[in-house]
């Protein structure tokens, strides 16, 4: 079954803690992408990778960092200094970059106890 | 910097009406536009893509424009059914291929 998976579906973090959210995709796709959501928005670019070992800033990159080792994988890590991590991380990739169409994965909530 | 707007926020109509969501965008060099489907707590699903060089697109029941000239793209949603019922989402892909602005979304219910 092709496509993108994210774990955890919930995961609550502690204030002060790193976590790291997973993204994994089977499509063959070179491009991913991570992105928030708050209630009631559309999504915020935060990093995306257009290859291997290579990936740029988006709008709010703050407090995050990626990185890119295997085609497949893409995490993405909250760290401490993000000061407001409660929302929704959605997970995307894309064959290239620029005239190809995204597909999204289910995405992950975060809540800061 | 690109800006995208979804107007309205939230429509509510019979089941069996056609209906048109709007999508505006403000820098019309674009690569292309993605409208996608959102029900609560999931991830998105694509619906139409169309390409900057390309007027409308086909899926089924619904049909989607753009005109690059005056910044829009409409999505037209044929018989609506109660299965429809959902948060519509636009995203233009600008001049920095990498990123795609969204729009806020337009939540659709549609009444039995």
């Amino acid at each position: 079954d092709g496509g993108i998976t994210q774990s955890p579906k919930y995961l609550f973090r502690k204030e002060g803690q790193n976590v790291t959210l997973s993204c994994e995709q089977n499509l063959n796709h070179d491009a991913m992408y991570w992105y928030r959501q708050d209630p009631g928005q559309g999504l915020r670019l935060i990093y995306y990778s257009q290859i291997v070992n290579d990936f740029q800033k988006g709008d709010i990159a703050e407090g995050y960092s990626v990185s890119r080792e295997k085609k497949e994988s893409f995490p993405l890590t909250v760290t401490s200094a993000q000061k407001n991590p409660t929302a929704f991380y959605l997970c995307a990739s894309s064959p290239g970059v620029a005239y190809n169409e995204q597909f999204f994965g289910p995405g992950t909530r975060l809540t800061v106890l | 910097k690109q800006e995208v707007t979804q107007i309205p926020a939230a429509l509510s109509v019979p089941e069996g009406e056609n209906l048109v969501l709007n999508c505006s965008f403000t820098d019309s060099a674009i690569y292309n536009l993605q409208w996608f489907r959102q029900d609560p707590g999931k991830g998105l699903t694509s619906l139409l893509l169309i390409q900057s060089s390309q007027r409308e697109q086909t899926s089924g029941r619904l049909n989607a424009s753009l005109d690059k000239s005056s910044g829009r793209s409409t999505l037209y949603i044929a018989a609506s059914q109660p299965g429809d019922s959902a948060t519509y989402l636009c995203a233009v892909k600008g001049a920095n291929a990498g990123k795609s602005t969204f729009g806020d979304g337009t939540t659709l219910t549609v009444k039995p």
